[in-house]
């Protein structure tokens, strides 16, 4: 089956603590991306990533890194810095160049 | 600043009617226009996409595009309580693939 990946579904952590979520895709896809939602909101990029070994900054990257070693892999990094880190974090992947994106089943990540 | 509008609602429609959402976009340059649909707790799936003026059905979906006046529509024909879910409207830009997402609107389809 293809398809993205998040895990873990749902994440708990202690304020202060760095926390990397996953994110991985068997569709062949270049381009993947991070959002965040927070409740009754929309869709917010984090970090995207065309290609191997590049990504850009989002809308809303300050407290947040991410890497790009492998096609099928995207993990985003929650550091200590990001102010409010409580939400829904979605990934998508698109094939490059089209806006078509496929999300991934997301990670709710409360941090207390 | 690209934006993307929608009535948060919530839409309430009994079972069998029209439900219509709306959606307006701020950069004529967009060229592309998507709807997501997201149950609660759950991520958005594509269900349609549109990149002509004019109207795209798909089932008991049609999304109408109108460039000129900046303006993408999502018509659901004979609603049914299963289209009860948040609809996302996204817009396309030229840089990267991005897109920008509306805040959704909220429909409730009340048998």
């Amino acid at each position: 089956d293809g398809g993205i990946t998040q895990s873990p579904k749902y994440l708990f952590r202690k304020e202060g603590q760095n926390v990397t979520l996953s994110c991985e895709q068997n569709l062949n896809h270049d381009a993947m991306y991070w959002y965040r939602q927070d409740p009754g909101q929309g869709l917010r990029l984090i970090y995207y990533s065309q290609i191997v070994n590049d990504f850009q900054k989002g809308d809303i990257a300050e407290g947040y890194s991410v890497s790009r070693e492998k096609k099928e892999s995207f993990p985003l990094t929650v550091t200590s810095a990001q102010k409010n880190p409580t939400a829904f974090y979605l990934c998508a992947s698109s094939i490059k160049g089209d806006h078509e994106q496929y999300f991934g089943p997301g990670t709710r990540l409360t941090v207390t | 600043q690209k934006e993307v509008e929608q009535n948060s609602g919530p839409l309430s429609v009994p079972e069998g009617a029209i439900a219509s959402l709306n959606c307006t976009y701020s950069d004529r340059g967009s060229q592309s226009f998507f709807w997501y649909r997201q149950y609660s707790g759950k991520s958005p799936e594509l269900i349609m996409s549109i990149y002509s003026n004019g109207d795209k059905e798909d089932g008991r979906f049609t999304a109408q595009l109108n460039k000129a006046s900046q303006y993408v529509s999502l018509l659901i024909r004979d609603s049914q309580p299963s289209d009860s879910a948040t609809y996302l409207c996204a817009v396309g830009y030229n840089q990267g693939g991005k897109l920008i997402f509306g805040q959704g609107t909220e429909l409730s389809v009340k048998p």
